[in-house]
Formats: structure tokens, C-alpha cells, sequence
């Protein structure tokens, strides 16, 4: 599976979005952009997914460009509790995590 | 949905003692993986089992460790004579899998074992 670049940290404003960025340049034609998120003291949590057309669910929007070697992740009102480390991962669909590398992420900080 | 449980949430143990985790999936999920996470670091994969058949382990899981998944349900991962190096906090997740479905990760809080 293709590996994944974010910044090390962000800061965002309460009430404002934030904008997440992610590397996968070498990302392939059959693999999908996963993002999950790891609150303090709790597992990662999944997010949201896409392939190439931009996705919207409850918790956040994903913006993937048109030649699929970036992405990124918008919490449209973040608010204090989506302080976290967010992971962007790819791996192709069908098969299991166990080759998907989780990075070290990027740790959002949301300040009041 | 009682979500993925994981237990014991901590553990402390002397260097050379053997330690076992277990973890709960939820239920009717079919896939469950172990992953190491150290300090600023994401989760590292360990290995995983598709209903009981353990199907994948990574290099970094040495003879030391052992995992098991009887019946298909719960699981517990065991290892043998802890090192210093074991420390880590442990993640279970499980899944449900079938065709070609998008996977999703349902992941329990973690043990987080200190060995002295």
C-alpha cells in the first residue's frame, strides 16, 4: 500500500474549519483514502473514506484532488472535542489492514 | 453495539513475566487485529484472524508473542518472558467483511503495559 504524508501538528480556532492536508503521491489507481482519528486516551476512530469524487458525511468532508497525490480533510466547525491525532491512510479495497501503515498523523489542536 | 472492549486497561509487570490481553469484538464481527502503538507513533500492525484462522503476522511479532482467537470470538494475545522493549500501549479492532466492501476499523481503547 502506498504511503502517506501529513504535517506533524495544526492549530485551529474553535468554531472555525479546519483544513487537514495529506500526501499519498504514489497512490494507485485501485486505492482508497481512509481517515480515522485518536482522541487522548481511546483507539482510532474512522472517519470517512473516498476514491476520487469528494465526500461529505455527518463528521467531516473529503476533498481528494483530480490527480488523487493529495487530500484533504475539513471538520467544518471544529469544535474543542475533535482535539486529536488524525491519521490518513490508503489501502485497497477487498483487501485487510495489514499492510496499511498508520504514520505518526497529524495532532490538531482545537484552541478556544 | 457495546463497541470493541479491551482488558485490562493497564498492566504493569516485571521484566521476564508473561502477561495475556484479551479483547471483546463486536459482535458478529468477523475480522479482529492487534496493533502496537508507542509514544507518538501510529498503530504498528501485529497480526489478524479472520473469523478463527490467524491469516497474517507481522516480523514484528516475535516468538514471544502469541495470539489466539477461539471460536471466532474473543481474543487474547500472551507474551512470553516481557522485555523492556514490549511496552506499548496493545489496540484490538475488529471488522465486518464481506465481498468487496469498504473496511472499517472498530478499535478498543488499548491495554497499556509498562514493563519495569
Amino acid at each position: 500500500d502506498a504511503k502517506t504524508t501529513q504535517p506533524p501538528s495544526m492549530d485551529c480556532a474553535e468554531g472555525r474549519a479546519a483544513n487537514l492536508p495529506c500526501n499519498h503521491s504514489t497512490i494507485s489507481g485501485n486505492e482508497y483514502v481512509y481517515w480515522y482519528r485518536q482522541i487522548h486516551s481511546q483507539g482510532p476512530q474512522y472517519i470517512i473514506h473516498g476514491l476520487k469524487n469528494n465526500e461529505t458525511n455527518e463528521m467531516a468532508s473529503l476533498i481528494i484532488t483530480e490527480d488523487r497525490k493529495s487530500s484533504t480533510l475539513i471538520l467544518p466547525h471544529a469544535t474543542l472535542r475533535d482535539t486529536a491525532v488524525y491519521y490518513c491512510i490508503v489501502r485497497v479495497d477487498g483487501t485487510s489492514y495489514d499492510k496499511v501503515i498508520f504514520g505518526p498523523g497529524t495532532s490538531l489542536s482545537v484552541i478556544p | 453495539d457495546t463497541g470493541v472492549s479491551q482488558n485490562p486497561r493497564h498492566k504493569i509487570t516485571k521484566r521476564g513475566q508473561n502477561v495475556t490481553f484479551r479483547c471483546d469484538p463486536i459482535s458478529e464481527h468477523n475480522r479482529l487485529y492487534w496493533y502496537r502503538q508507542t509514544l507518538g507513533q501510529g498503530p504498528e500492525f501485529l497480526t489478524y484472524f479472520q473469523n478463527e484462522a490467524q491469516l497474517e503476522k507481522s516480523r514484528l511479532l516475535s516468538d514471544r508473542f502469541s495470539a489466539e482467537r477461539p471460536k471466532g470470538s474473543f481474543s487474547t494475545l500472551e507474551i512470553q518472558r516481557t522485555e523492556q522493549g514490549d511496552s506499548a500501549m496493545y489496540l484490538c479492532a475488529s471488522s465486518l467483511v464481506f465481498a468487496s466492501t469498504n473496511e472499517k476499523l472498530f478499535f478498543g481503547s488499548g491495554t497499556q503495559l509498562s514493563v519495569l
